[in-house]
């Protein structure tokens, strides 16, 4: 299996929900990633997770909390989003952290209304 | 840290043309450089890359050329076709520090 796999692909939400974003993959890569895409922007890292551990928050608001729950699972919370949060969000693992060998999950589209 | 940029933003061709786009990067410990190829609503997909110790590499029509002592890489696509449309990434990293990546070029093949 050489895919990242995410899940939902859509989601709108309110102001006031609670959701969770979820990743998985079984390529038995050890780090895993939270990025965040705008329209015609470039991916905006979030987290990183390494060997289940959290490595990287790039001063990410506290509304977006990220779980590593195992080595094959990443997970999303979201609870009280705004509006601007509407974005593409992209899971990536790679064989360890670092820029190499990355993989991309086909991300979810939120709109949150 | 490291700071990629990327230009064109925009670049239009003709079916058959040839397309090149180009980045530089700031620090001199990157020795990885991947491009990412993304089209509308889809995932960025890996299409070629190329490390430090490494002037050139080809994979059909894609190529990628690195200058350390400039600090730049470009991507070149010859004989582009329609399905090459979409938006191009560059990056650089050191494989042990995060993905930095460009602005991104918005690739359109005219038939």
């Amino acid at each position: 299996d050489t895919e990242v796999t995410q899940t939902p692909k859509h989601l709108v939400m309110g102001m006031t929900n609670k959701k969770s974003l979820k990743c998985e993959q079984h390529m038995g890569h050890r780090a895993m990633y939270w990025y965040k895409q705008k329209a015609k922007k470039p991916p905006e890292l979030m987290f990183v997770y390494s060997y289940e551990k959290l490595s990287i928050n790039e001063s990410v608001p506290s509304r977006f909390s990220p779980e590593c729950p195992n080595s094959s699972l990443l997970n999303l919370h979201l609870h009280a989003l705004q509006p601007e949060d509407s974005a593409l969000y992209l899971c990536a693992s790679s064989p360890s952290e670092g820029g190499y060998g990355y993989t991309f999950g086909s991300g979810t589209r939120l709109t949150v209304v | 840290g490291e700071n990629v940029e990327q230009h064109p933003s925009t670049l239009s061709v003709q079916e058959g043309d040839s397309a090149v786009i180009k980045c530089t990067y700031s620090d001199s410990a990157s020795n990885y450089f991947p491009w990412y190829k993304q089209e509308l609503g889809k995932r960025p997909q890996l299409i070629i890359d190329i490390r430090s110790n490494v002037g050139e590499k080809k994979d059909q029509r894609i190529a990628v050329t690195l200058n350390k002592t400039a600090k730049h890489f470009s991507l070149h696509i010859t004989e582009t076709q329609p399905e090459d449309s979409a938006v191009y990434f560059c990056a650089a990293t050191s494989f042990t520090d995060k993905l930095i990546f460009g602005t991104g070029t918005r690739l359109q093949v005219f038939p």
